[in-house]
């Protein structure tokens, strides 16, 4: 089946410095696909869309400029938490979508855990 | 922002006792969808249902959609102690945006 490969699986940065975070579709094609953050024993937010060959579309309340989300070819959309901080400690998650017949199929990263000191 | 809200928010049973998970959710679904989560990792589908659809099967599991209500049910029967994870469901609206409810914490009781 479809899989999606994100990377790093684990992470722990500086406070002030900058993190990227890779999502690849390993045998497909996505033109979309989602970030999504997690706080311990919450549900998934929606941070944004990552869009191939043009900008992100932000949720209401992400700030575009520390979460910098690039989709440079079909199977690769890169968020990078620019200038970390504790706060920004959470799971990150990102899925990639598939056309299909009958609609499309999203497909998960198995998730980012960033922890900023 | 978040749509969908779990009822319950945590759920500890038996093992060998059925559980049940429900779902309402807010706008227009082109499906939804159950998602299991163990501590600490990714996702992993479980099921989908379609809009057009009112129930479904697989294995242990059956959900249920009614869109009338906006709502939808994930039932685990015989359960297990490897069934202890939290249950996520989403919506898929037109834009293919999925947006995941609150959340159940299952656990199951040895």
């Amino acid at each position: 089946g479809a899989v999606v490969s994100q990377h790093p699986s684990r992470v722990i940065c500086k406070s002030g410095t900058s993190v990227k975070i890779e999502c690849r579709s390993l045998d497909f094609q996505a033109t979309t696909m989602f970030w999504y953050r997690q706080f311990p024993k919450k549900s998934l937010m929606l941070m944004a869309t990552s869009n191939e060959g043009s900008k992100a579309t932000y949720e209401q309340g992400v700030e575009k400029d520390k979460f910098l989300i690039n989709h440079a070819s079909l199977t690769l959309s890169t968020l990078t938490v620019t200038s970390a901080h504790p706060e920004d400690s959470s799971f990150y998650i990102c899925s990639a979508h598939r056309l299909r017949v009958r609609g499309t199929e999203a497909f998960f990263g198995q998730g980012t855990r960033l922890t900023v000191v | 922002s978040q749509q969908g809200e779990e009822d319950p928010q945590a759920l500890s049973i038996q093992e060998g006792e059925n559980a049940t998970m429900n779902c309402s959710y807010k706008t227009s679904i082109n499906n939804l969808q159950w998602y299991r989560q163990n501590s600490g990792r990714g996702l992993v589908h479980l099921i989908l249902i379609r809009s057009n659809e009112r129930e479904k099967h697989s294995g242990r599991l059956r959900v249920t959609l009614d869109t009338s209500k906006k709502s939808s049910s994930l039932l685990i029967t015989a359960s297990r102690a490897a069934d202890t994870a939290s249950y996520f469901c989403a919506t898929v609206d037109r834009d293919d945006k999925i947006i995941f409810g609150k959340g159940t914490r299952l656990h199951i009781l040895p």
